[in-house]
C-alpha cells in the first residue's frame, strides 16, 4: 500500500479482555517497529522485527503483550488481560531495513480500556 | 540511559519563524529527526539530519546539529497556521553496535500560532 496501515483505528475494551491490533507496514520494508504513546509516558519504543524475527523483547511493558509478525508483512500486538494502564495509542512504523533507515509512521489505534 | 529533552510548548505569530529546540544525551546517536502530529493523526516525518552533518535545509524547514553541545533545533520558516502541531524531536542508536534499533523520542513541543 501507500503508507503505513493499521486497524482498528479505535478500540474500546473492558478491563480483562484480550485484544489484538494489527500493523500493515509499507510494502517491501523489512523493518517494522511498535510504539505506544500516552499521556503520562510520551512515546515509548516496544518491539521491532526484522522480517519476522523480533531480537529484543525487553521493551514489552509486561508479559501481558506479545508480538508476532509473519510472511514478512502484517503484525500484531496482542494485549492479554488488558488493564485501564494500557490504554494508549499504538503506533506502528516502518523501514526499508533496520538500521538507519527512516522510519515511516501509521496512523495509530486508539486503544481504551474501561 | 538514552534521554530528549524538548520544551513543551512555543507561541509564535503568524508569519514569523519558529525555531524548535531539542536535547539528547547519547553521543552515539546516528541519526536525529523531527516527526510533526497534528491532532488525532500518526507522526508525520518531516526531516532527520545525519549525524555528521551541521545542517539541512529543505523548504521553509531548516535543521541545525550541534553535536558538541548536543542540541538539535527545527526552524520553520514563514509560520502559517497549518503549523500547529506537535514536533517530536527523536534520535536513532542505529549503527552503535547495540539496541533495538526503536526510536527515541522526546516528549514533543506543541506549537502554537497566533493570528
Amino acid at each position: 500500500g501507500a503508507g503505513v496501515s493499521q486497524s482498528p483505528s479505535n478500540k474500546v475494551t473492558e478491563k480483562g479482555k484480550d485484544v489484538e491490533l494489527r500493523c500493515d507496514p509499507i510494502s517491501g520494508h523489512t523493518a517494522l517497529y511498535w510504539y505506544r504513546q500516552s499521556l503520562g509516558q510520551g512515546l515509548e519504543f516496544l518491539i521491532y522485527f526484522q522480517g519476522n524475527s523480533a531480537p529484543d523483547k525487553s521493551g514489552l511493558p509486561s508479559d501481558r503483550f506479545s508480538a508476532e509478525r509473519t510472511g514478512g508483512s502484517v503484525s500484531t500486538l496482542t494485549i492479554q488481560r488488558t488493564q485501564q494502564e494500557d490504554s494508549a495509542v499504538y503506533l506502528c512504523a516502518s523501514s526499508l531495513v533496520v538500521g538507519g533507515e527512516t522510519q515511516y509512521f501509521g496512523p495509530g489505534t486508539r486503544l481504551l480500556v474501561l | 540511559g538514552e534521554d530528549v529533552e524538548q520544551s513543551l510548548f512555543l507561541s509564535v505569530r503568524e508569519g514569523d519563524s519558529s525555531v524548535i529546540n531539542c536535547t539528547y544525551t547519547d553521543s552515539s546517536s546516528t541519526y536525529l529527526y523531527w516527526y510533526k502530529q497534528e491532532p488525532g493523526a500518526g507522526l508525520q516525518l518531516l526531516t532527520y539530519i545525519f549525524s555528521n552533518m551541521d545542517m539541512k535545509q529543505d523548504q521553509r524547514l531548516t535543521v541545525l546539529l550541534n553535536k558538541k553541545d548536543k542540541h538539535l533545533s527545527l526552524r520553520i520558516a514563514d509560520t502559517q497556521t497549518g503549523d500547529s502541531a506537535i514536533y517530536f524531536c527523536a534520535e536513532s542508536m542505529s549503527g552503535s553496535g547495540g539496541g533495538a534499533d526503536g526510536l527515541t523520542f522526546g516528549k514533543g513541543t506543541h506549537l502554537i500560532i497566533q493570528p
